[in-house]
């Protein structure tokens, strides 16, 4: 069975500062992409950033960078330069062949001024 | 904006009412996923349309069921609502091709969502 693990329920952040959002992963397919989502209070969810399990560097989006550790099967996504914008629910995902997709239960981040 | 809208934004029922929800993917998309989302956690995958056809179904009943028209657009209907039935219904549009890494790198567009409560 394939899971999604998000171990910090709630994070705080000063502004400006970075932050790393945890994820564990537990598949046996070789083949999976990892994806982290935004979704602010309004409910909608924002694509952030995508890592294939056959790349062989972190994927990086701007202000955001995915630390890929295959072996110890984690995806964490960090955040640089936080903005108060930055405040919502973050998911990791986890799809396979067929687009089925595993989201985890999230973490709250708040971004202080 | 992704493009991705969904309707109706909040709907109420009853127990035991019937429910259809609707959503128009985005220009240029082939498939349809829809999750369901209970409050305070993530979204739980309940099927996937593939030009017109299912393709892969979480673990719902099947009073959930679902279609995919031509133009890629998507029905969610839910029969004998439930009370544990409340929560935020996501439909999410991707562009899924049939070859090479079939399905992994499949990036989703969201929409709002529908909030459904039953009472």
């Amino acid at each position: 069975a394939q899971k999604i693990t998000q171990t910090q329920p709630g994070m705080f952040v000063q502004e400006k500062e970075a932050v790393t959002l945890d994820c564990t992963y537990d598949t046996s397919d070789q083949s999976y992409g990892l994806f982290w989502y935004k979704q602010p209070s309004s409910g909608e969810m924002i694509f952030l950033i995508y890592q294939g399990s056959y790349d062989e560097q972190n994927a990086t989006e701007g202000r955001y960078s995915l630390n890929f550790q295959k072996a110890r099967k984690s995806a964490n996504l960090v955040i640089s330069a936080s903005q108060l914008g930055d405040s919502a629910m973050y998911f990791c995902a986890m799809s396979f062949n067929a687009g089925k997709s595993t989201f985890g239960d999230g973490t709250t981040l708040t971004v202080k001024p | 904006e992704t493009g991705v809208t969904q309707s109706p934004t909040h709907l109420i029922k009853t127990r035991g009412q019937q429910v259809t929800l609707r959503c128009s993917s985005q220009s240029g998309h082939n498939t349809v996923s829809w999750y369901q989302q209970a409050l305070g956690q993530g979204p739980q995958f309940i099927f996937q349309y593939y030009r017109e056809e299912e393709n892969g179904r979480g673990n719902f009943p099947p009073r959930f069921s679902g279609l995919q028209f031509p133009n890629y657009s998507s029905e969610l209907n839910v029969n004998a609502l439930e009370l544990d039935d409340s929560a935020l219904y996501l439909c999410a549009s991707s562009s899924l091709r049939a070859s090479g890494s079939y399905g992994v790198k499949n990036i989703q567009y969201f929409g709002a969502g529908t909030r459904l409560s039953v009472l």
